[in-house]
């Protein structure tokens, strides 16, 4: 059973295009995040939900938008996709934040044309 | 803010040799301390932690101490294997919902 479960695993895309990756985890935690990778691999924080609610934006575009239907799901919507959006977004989740492991899904890997 | 600086690489490295990657940090309070190893192609896995000083985290023959005085968390291994070639994260976290990473530490252990 896969813990952390992303898709599509790639996707390539037009610059202006709008599109959705969406994350799963089947692990009964209440916390869930999204991460951007760049080519370089440094990886921050976009965003984090607790219990469906939005904690954390850290001074992402407006032009990306997650949703979480449940605890469950926290799906990454993005619209009029930017040559510099390309990346690999990694989905986590953690029974809660600090001192918890986050367990990472296998990464969206995102490219723009 | 939270800020975490780890040794640049990329380390090369022969099998059945010493590593050590530097890690050190910056936060309020007391945070959490990890190390995360990429695999390549993969997604990000909890490689090991420790939640106080001088806590010690191990697994798979790797090792790290949480060093309040010189906040400092580095992670070390005493042979390496081939099978360890990989990018190697250090992070905290400070209970605000989200973990700050270092750049990442690319290592490359040849046979």
């Amino acid at each position: 059973d896969t813990a952390v479960s992303q898709t599509p695993k790639y996707l390539v895309t037009q610059m202006g295009n709008d599109k959705s990756i969406k994350c799963e985890q089947n692990l009964g935690h209440d916390t869930m995040y999204w991460y951007k990778q760049d080519s370089k691999k440094f990886l921050k924080i976009m965003f984090s939900y607790n219990n469906k609610e939005l904690i954390i934006n850290e001074t992402v575009p407006n032009r990306f938008s997650p949703k979480s239907p449940d605890k469950a799901h926290l799906n990454l919507h993005i619209n009029s996709l930017e040559l510099g959006d390309s990346a690999v977004y990694f989905c986590a989740s953690s029974p809660a934040s600090s001192s918890y492991e986050q367990y990472f899904g296998p990464g969206t890997r995102l490219t723009v044309t | 803010g939270n800020s975490v600086t780890q040794m640049e690489g990329p380390v090369t490295l022969s099998e059945e040799a010493f590593l050590t990657i530097n890690c050190t940090y910056t936060a309020t309070g007391y945070p959490s301390l990890f190390w995360y190893v990429q695999y390549p192609g993969e997604g990000l896995q909890l490689l090991l932690k420790a939640t106080k000083a001088d806590d010690k985290g191990s697994n798979k023959g790797f090792e790290a101490t949480y060093r309040k005085e010189t906040t400092s968390f580095h992670l070390e291994k005493g042979s390496v294997q081939v099978s360890d070639s990989a990018v190697y994260f250090c992070a905290l976290d400070s209970n605000d919902y989200k973990l700050s990473f270092g750049a990442g530490t690319t290592v490359t252990v040849r046979a």
